[in-house]
């Protein structure tokens, strides 16, 4: 597609249920990154791929965070026993091959745990 | 450690009117610079960058940008705000030869008619 794309746009769950969030980069971008932002917080970095390889995952909040790449294209985000601190708006990014290339950004999901 | 300032929470200006957001940065070298803008429900849209040379970068939407090494500083400029210019704006840094991009906290821009 054009943009990098995010599924749900909205998401509202019962704490202690799991969830996964989406994300298609732009065709071609190996570098994809996930980040949370939560209400009056700025951008807090979660993973980042590269094709579908994670170098470093030590952003993940916990262990009930995980993520995987496939293909190099598609990601997934997998929050599991969600708590209500999960609660933010998850973004991904991706970008043509990392290092200073500008990241593009999906609009994100916004989770809700109730 | 690592990180980006943005000092102010919230700026209020009226239309045509100058903005500046100021931004610093703690590093050791000179990062990579970036100001991105965020609209309500969106994701974020670079408007600059600057990685090296003239210290004063052109974006977007009328936007620049100057890097002064002496403050560790990268403010966003606009000569004339335009309504639709109310969003919030994020600074980011890339330390050199690293993947994971540092944003400041944002700053929300309000634009009175």
């Amino acid at each position: 597609g054009a943009g990098v794309s995010q599924s749900p746009s909205n998401k509202v769950t019962e704490k202690g249920k799991d969830v996964e969030l989406r994300c298609d980069p732009i065709s071609g971008h190996t570098a994809l990154y996930w980040y949370r932002q939560s209400l009056g917080q700025g951008l807090e970095f979660l993973i980042y791929f590269q094709g579908n390889s994670a170098p470093d995952k030590s952003g993940l909040p916990s262990d009930r965070f995980s993520a995987e790449r496939t293909g190099g294209s598609v990601s997934t985000l997998t929050i599991q026993r969600t708590q209500q601190e999960d609660s933010a708006v998850y973004l991904c990014a991706s970008s043509l091959y990392g290092g200073n290339q500008p990241q593009h950004f999906g609009d994100g999901t916004r989770l809700s745990i109730l | 450690a690592q990180s980006v300032t943005q000092p102010d929470i919230h700026i209020t200006v009226s239309e045509g009117a100058s903005l500046e957001l100021r931004c610093n940065y703690s590093y050791g070298a000179t990062p990579y610079l970036f100001w991105y803008v965020q609209s309500p429900g969106q994701g974020l849209q670079l408007l600059l960058k600057y990685f090296s040379g003239d210290t004063l970068v052109q974006g977007i939407k009328g936007f620049e940008a100057e890097f002064k090494r002496s403050q560790s500083s990268f403010n966003l400029r606009k000569p004339s705000v335009h309504w639709s210019d109310a969003a919030e704006y994020f600074c980011a840094a890339l330390p050199s030869g690293t993947y994971k991009y540092i944003f400041g906290t944002g700053t929300r821009l309000k634009v009175l008619a």
